[in-house]
């Protein structure tokens, strides 16, 4: 069944390591997006690519880098972990080009803890 | 570029009632509206979408309307269960435009009472 994983679900981790939050989708889709999602509930967005070799940086500024090597997997890193770092981290794809379906398909997130 | 504002942040109604969430955005040029729920420990769902050449759009309980003039759609949910209780977001883009395709509102935490 085509879907969109992100792994791992929870990660408790210690000040200054380095982290790789890992996002991989099946359904070919050319499109992917980083979402930081805070407490209060909205999502930022953070970082996101139009395909391979394609990234950019979203309206929030985030310490956080990506890559997108391969069209189904779009890893998210923090070279040096901080307390405020700590959120909700939301991976989505969506498809493009006309006829398509436009909604974006989310994955269930990774809830990152900066201690 | 885009803004989109939703209101309210939090929303309570007794099961069986209806809940409405409304939402604002900026951009004229802004042509498809989705809305998406979010249950406690999920991503966001897609549960139903509307572009700018409709005005309304059913789905069993749920309906989106969209006023293009005012530059505002809404959310309808109908004889509210507690299964609908979740965050809702709204979102707005051109369809057609950059991979940035999404602005997100802020969110509306329903909570259906039994």
């Amino acid at each position: 069944e085509a879907d969109i994983y992100q792994t791992p679900r929870y990660l408790v981790i210690g000040t200054g390591k380095k982290i790789t939050l890992e996002c991989s989708q099946t359904m070919g889709h050319d499109k992917m997006y980083w979402y930081q999602q805070d407490p209060g509930m909205e999502l930022h967005l953070i970082h996101y690519s139009y395909g391979v070799n394609s990234t950019e940086k979203g309206d929030l500024s985030s310490e956080s880098t990506v890559s997108r090597i391969r069209t189904e997997h779009f890893p998210l890193t923090l070279e040096s972990a901080r307390p405020s770092h700590t959120s909700q981290y939301l991976c989505a794809s969506s498809e493009s080009g006309v006829g398509t379906n436009y909604g974006y398909t989310f994955g269930s997130g990774t809830r990152l803890t900066v201690v | 570029g885009e803004n989109v504002e939703q209101h309210p942040s939090t929303l309570s109604v007794q099961e069986g009632d209806s809940a409405v969430i409304k939402c604002t955005y900026s951009d004229s040029a802004s042509n498809y509206f989705p809305w998406y729920k979010q249950e406690l420990g999920k991503g966001p769902q897609l549960i139903i979408d509307i572009r700018s050449n409709v005005g309304e759009k059913k789905d069993q309980r749920i309906a989106v309307t969209l006023n293009k003039t005012a530059k505002h759609f809404s959310l309808h949910i109908t004889e509210t269960q507690p299964e609908d209780s979740a965050v809702y977001f709204c979102a707005a883009s051109m369809l057609g435009g950059s991979a940035r395709q999404l602005t997100f509102g802020s969110g509306t935490q329903l909570t259906v009472l039994p």
